[in-house]
């Protein structure tokens, strides 16, 4: 089985300032790895994913995160933030021969403030 | 093309009743996943379906119970509600090998 763990269950920052939203999974298996966003009262956006490749991903909007296998982490970046990526961050993994079952983490609060 | 669709959007019931939350995934798409959000905590998996079969089920009582139809849409079934059984209740509509497409979820809540 696998497991994600955020370490942060909330992170406050002001806008135009960096963030990293943390993210660490044990597995036994190779994964895929995922970040999904969550704003109030809807369900979850595919942010970006890791299948194979280059270790650095990006999204549309900004964010990137780095799979790093030796330290099991996929950390969510970005480098300036604004008021519209308040929302909730979950991590997730999914095996790569597993059915596509994901496992989340607790989630990551993201409060950017003016 | 329309994504997933869940309905309803919200509901209300009675401990002691039964529920049934559908789920239609995107056309081609043909797995179907059900997951278990509580407030506060990240989505927990309770059923995968593909082509119709259950591929997965996580741990959740047999009071829970699912099916996916020839079309491909999925039906989430739970019985004998609970207070705790209150949740959001998403469903995915999986590429495979990709990613999970998620819908808009089914809010529960048990009174």
């Amino acid at each position: 089985a696998q497991s994600v763990t955020q370490l942060d269950s909330q992170v406050p920052v002001f806008e135009e300032a960096p963030v990293e939203l943390r993210c660490n999974y044990s597995s036994s298996v190779s994964v895929y790895l995922f970040w999904y966003v969550q704003y109030p009262n809807q369900g979850l956006q595919l942010l970006l994913k890791y299948l194979s490749g280059s270790t650095l991903v990006e999204s549309i909007n900004g964010f990137e995160a780095e799979f790093n296998k030796s330290q099991t982490s996929f950390h969510l970046r970005k480098p300036s933030v604004h008021i519209s990526d308040t929302a909730e961050y979950f991590c997730a993994v999914s095996a790569i021969w597993g059915f596509n079952k994901f496992y989340f983490g607790s989630g990551t609060k993201l409060n950017v403030k003016p | 093309d329309a994504g997933v669709t869940q309905s309803p959007t919200h509901l209300i019931k009675t401990r002691g009743q039964h529920v049934t939350l559908r789920c239609s995934p995107i056309s081609g798409h043909k797995s179907v996943s059900w997951y278990q959000q509580v407030l506060g905590q990240g989505p927990q998996f309770i059923f995968q379906y593909y082509e119709k079969e259950e591929r997965g089920r996580g741990n959740f009582p047999d009071r829970f119970s699912a099916r996916q139809f020839p079309n491909y849409s999925s039906e989430l079934n739970v019985n004998a509600l609970l207070l705790g059984d209150s949740a959001l209740y998403l469903c995915a509509s999986i590429q495979e090998g990709t990613e999970a497409f998620f819908g808009q979820g089914t809010r529960l809540t048990v009174v």
